[in-house]
């Protein structure tokens, strides 16, 4: 299954300031997916983002506070804009291996605490 | 719409127990179903997939089943170990090609020495 590097691991960051999470695959992939794990639940599905393509944005979440980037097959990013302790949460990508049966492999996750 | 149950929440269980986690989905048309494990604050591993047309998969101590008309599935971990200590989450995609994942809320599995 494909490898996902997504960094930073953790951050502590202000109110009001902004975080870019990457996430690098190591083989092409059509689809990669951003999901928020906030504390004691489970996973939500933020944003579906194709190469060359605008990302397709679930209900209650806006591209505005969730931007999010795909300049080639093996990367993209999701940025938290004018964050607040509200979007304190455990951030993941993710990709489907079609080659896998359509299973979903998952980056090792950025844990954001907003003060 | 598609929920998936994860019972129960959380399990507390000797080591070297034999040990059984369920899942239950609504909506029988899946195109898959998949295991992972989540230890705290970090991501997914994922355990095993199971496609609809099959019944069930292993790996190592983990056995997983499903059982799709009756919206099922269960995760056999033998012989329970210390490190198999985590939160184990089930998921679904839906058939059809939706190519989202429907997760339950996990079980939290905890393996006293």
């Amino acid at each position: 299954s494909a490898v996902i590097s997504q960094k930073p691991s953790r951050d502590i960051c202000q109110r009001g300031t902004s975080l870019t999470i990457q996430c690098q695959v190591d083989s092409q992939v059509t689809m990669m997916f951003w999901y928020r794990q906030q504390p004691g639940q489970s996973l939500t599905l933020i944003a579906t983002a194709n190469q060359g393509s605008e990302a397709t944005y679930e209900s209650g979440f806006v591209i505005d506070k969730f931007p999010i980037s795909r300049p080639n097959l093996t990367f993209s990013t999701l940025t938290v804009s004018n964050m607040s302790p509200e979007d304190s949460s455990i951030y993941l990508c993710s990709v489907e291996e079609q080659a896998w049966g359509y299973g979903y492999t998952f980056g090792s996750g950025t844990r954001l605490t907003v003060v | 719409k598609q929920e998936v149950t994860q019972i129960p929440a959380a399990l507390s269980v000797p080591e070297g127990e034999n040990l059984v986690l369920n899942c239950s989905f609504t909506d029988s048309a899946i195109y898959n179903l998949q295991w992972f494990r989540q230890d705290p604050g970090k991501g997914l591993t994922s355990l095993l997939l199971i496609q609809s047309s099959q019944r069930e998969q292993t790996s190592g101590r983990l056995n997983a089943s499903l059982d799709k008309s009756s919206g099922r599935s269960t995760l056999y971990i033998a012989a329970s170990q210390p490190g198999d200590s985590a939160t184990y989450l089930c998921a679904v995609v839906a058939q059809g090609g939706s190519e989202k994942l429907v997760f339950g809320k996990g079980t939290k599995l905890t393996v006293n020495p």
